[in-house]
């Protein structure tokens, strides 16, 4: 099954603090690409970062980052100087076999406190 | 290019009431995506276009859904008989070629059937 889970629901953070949201997922390819989507309060998903599962250097996009371990299937975004407008749902994301369409996690809810 | 959009931005039906979505992806995008979100969930995929050709169709659209893309350009979705399990945002989301270049989202069609 072509699966994307990410266990935290919900996490805060401080401002000007770092945190990481963890996402995992199942495949059986060995060349994929992986996402993160950031959904501000009732505003548009937009696109956060792209990681290429062939290359072993983790993206960095700004403050976000990634942590990329392709053995573990594990996929967790950092976020460093955490600002007000980083508030939103993040949604962890892969096109499964095929490429045709893009699984989402469930999100997790960051609210970034002041 | 101002980017995909979707309209109407709210929509509120009563119950077996039909109700069609329009969406307008970036012009040079070739696939074309629907999802439906509901609160506190991740996308859930619906189907996609490749230029007019509806290519997949997910379990989740019933032979109530109906979606189409004349001439490769805006889609549009048809719900017909409205449910209030119906009540969801919609999404739209275009891409270049396949998935893996990542999707650029519409802000959504909340549907309200009351």
């Amino acid at each position: 099954a072509q699966t994307v889970t990410q266990s935290q629901p919900e996490m805060s953070v401080q401002e000007a603090e770092t945190v990481t949201l963890s996402c995992t997922y199942d495949t059986s390819e060995s060349n994929y690409y992986l996402f993160w989507y950031k959904q501000p309060p009732s505003r548009q998903m937009i696109l956060v970062i792209r990681q290429e599962a062939y290359k072993q250097q983790n993206a960095t996009e700004n403050r976000f980052s990634v942590n990329f371990q392709k053995a573990a299937k594990s996929f967790s975004l950092k976020i460093s100087d955490s600002q007000l407008g980083d508030t939103a749902m993040y949604f962890c994301a892969f096109p499964p076999l095929g490429n045709n369409d893009m699984r989402f996690g469930a999100g997790t809810r960051l609210t970034v406190k002041p | 290019d101002t980017g995909v959009s979707q309209d109407p931005r709210h929509k509120i039906t009563k119950r077996g009431q039909n109700v069609t979505f329009r969406c307008d992806p970036i012009s040079e995008h070739n696939r074309l995506y629907w999802y439906r979100q509901t609160l506190g969930q991740g996308p859930e995929f619906l189907t996609y276009f490749q230029n007019e050709a509806q290519l997949e169709k997910s379990r989740l659209l019933s032979d109530r859904f109906s979606a189409e893309r004349p001439k490769g350009s805006f889609s549009t979705l048809e719900i017909q008989r409205t449910e209030q399990g119906d009540s969801a945002m919609y999404l739209c989301a275009s891409s270049l070629e396949t998935a893996n270049y990542g999707y650029t989202f519409g802000s959504g069609t909340r549907l309200t059937v009351v």
